[in-house]
């Protein structure tokens, strides 16, 4: 149990351009979901957390309206990356949190992640 | 210590031998611990949530312990396999936020 989907695996775009990436909970729902990037040789860093229901709250320095974020379900966040430039580009990873708790201590499932490379 | 710190950066080691890395991490404002295994091209996978002062705990080859005073975790294994070469992560939950701060990672090459 406890797999979150994320897709898709690798994307390549142009300058300009935005792309989708979802993060979905397989088989549990999940109140939170956490979005995180991940530059060459640094540590997952957390963009922000994405509220079933709610507005995304980001973290300081990361611009909401560059990375939207949508959390329309229990099983499913989105991120958008609007208008992509290259340096935009990265590793994006999610996660989920539990909603009914059943997993213990706040473990968080994570997806396998997005490589995005803008051109 | 202000950000969650983990040594070695990478490791090599030959199959059977035994290993060990280590996280640092803020002790104040403490709440938990967490290991996580991450292999190429897959999820990072939850190892160890771990709370209390001196707990130590153990899922087949891996234990990990934690000193929450000092604030510091091992994670150990026994007798390696060319299957636990992963990167291993641990992240420090504060609470306030529920949010994860993680270090970088000790990535494990275990040759056969």
């Amino acid at each position: 149990g406890a797999v979150v989907s994320q897709h898709p695996s690798w994307v390549i775009c142009k300058s300009g351009t935005s792309v989708k990436i979802e993060c979905r909970s397989l088989d549990f729902q999940a109140t939170t979901m956490f979005w995180y990037r991940q530059f060459p040789k640094q540590s997952l860093m957390l963009m922000a957390t994405s509220n079933e229901g709610s507005k995304a709250t980001y973290e300081q320095g990361v611009e909401k309206d560059k990375f939207l974020i949508n959390h329309a379900s229990l099983t499913l966040s989105t991120l958008t990356v609007t208008s992509a430039h290259p340096e935009d580009s990265s590793f994006y990873i999610c996660s989920a949190k539990d909603r009914l708790g059943r997993l213990a201590k706040n473990i968080q499932y994570f997806g396998a992640g997005t490589r995005l490379s803008v051109l | 210590i202000l950000n969650v710190e983990q040594s070695p950066q990478s490791l090599h080691v030959q199959e059977g031998d035994s290993t060990n890395f280590t996280c640092s991490f803020p002790s104040s404002n403490f709440y938990a611990l967490h290991w996580y295994r991450w292999e190429t091209a897959k999820s990072p996978e939850a190892l160890f949530v771990m709370t209390l002062n001196g707990d130590e705990k153990k899922k087949g080859r891996i234990s990990a312990t934690l000193n929450t005073k000092e604030g510091y975790s091992y994670l150990y294994i026994k007798g390696s396999q060319p299957e636990d070469s992963a990167t291993y992560l641990c992240a420090h939950y504060g609470g306030s936020q529920g949010n994860l701060i993680f270090g970088k990672g000790t990535k494990l090459s275990v040759k056969p």
